[in-house]
């Protein structure tokens, strides 16, 4: 009854550092998104994938890169992080392409930059 | 002029009223509309989804959509101090949903 797992749950990184933030779904959802959260912001879609093999930007895609490895798994890395990618990173999958169908999200990585 | 918009509270109502959360948004052609509830440290859980004109009911709470004025807003009943949480607008840009676009959230403390 996982869901959406994220790993790792949280991670500090230096400046100019990589990393990649790994999701995984075990729902058989189509569509899988990364978010970012930051204080006051709410949450900002990053890249989304509608299906395996597919992918495409959000609303703030600079400085990161997503691979849908398969159905079930999407990463996020950072290449080179700054601090201002220091936030709480959440991935979240979606059944079909239903008007009413809800994102599920996993818990979150929590992100800091120094 | 912020895509999805809302009044970021806090707002506080006493327990056993009714909370109202308000929601703007600029796109016209936007096409279905999501209510998330989250709890500070925790990941967003939906509440409501509504893509017709009109109420739709479940429970405790109503969601309302009124595409012409392209405001869409969350009434919870009876409210209990569980129900304090951020709520969190998101609507779809496109036709098939893939594309979401949340709002800032507005905080709800409901006090006993």
């Amino acid at each position: 009854n996982a869901g959406v797992t994220q790993t790792p749950k949280f991670q500090v990184l230096k400046t100019g550092q990589s990393m990649t933030l790994q999701c995984a779904q075990d729902m058989n959802h189509n569509s899988m998104y990364w978010y970012r959260q930051d204080p006051g912001m709410g949450l900002r879609l990053i890249y989304y994938s509608a299906s395996e093999g597919t992918t495409d930007k959000g609303e703030v895609p600079n400085g990161y890169n997503v691979s849908r490895l398969n159905k079930r798994e999407f990463s996020l890395r950072l290449e080179s992080a700054a601090p201002s990618q220091t936030s709480v990173y959440f991935c979240a999958s979606r059944a079909d392409r239903g008007l009413d169908q809800p994102q599920h999200f996993g818990d979150g990585t929590r992100l800091s930059i120094l | 002029q912020k895509e999805v918009e809302q009044n970021s509270g806090p707002l506080s109502v006493p327990e056993g009223a009714i909370a109202s959360l308000n929601c703007t948004y600029s796109d016209r052609g936007s096409q279905s509309f999501f209510w998330y509830r989250q709890y500070s440290g925790k990941s967003p859980e939906l509440i409501m989804s509504i893509y017709s004109n009109g109420d739709k009911e479940d429970g405790r709470f109503t969601a309302q959509l009124n595409k012409a004025s392209q405001y869409v807003s969350l009434l919870i009943r009876d409210s209990q101090p569980s129900d304090s949480a951020t709520y969190l607008c998101a609507v779809s840009r496109d036709n098939y949903g893939q594309n979401f676009v949340f709002g800032p959230g507005t905080r709800l403390s409901v006090l006993p």
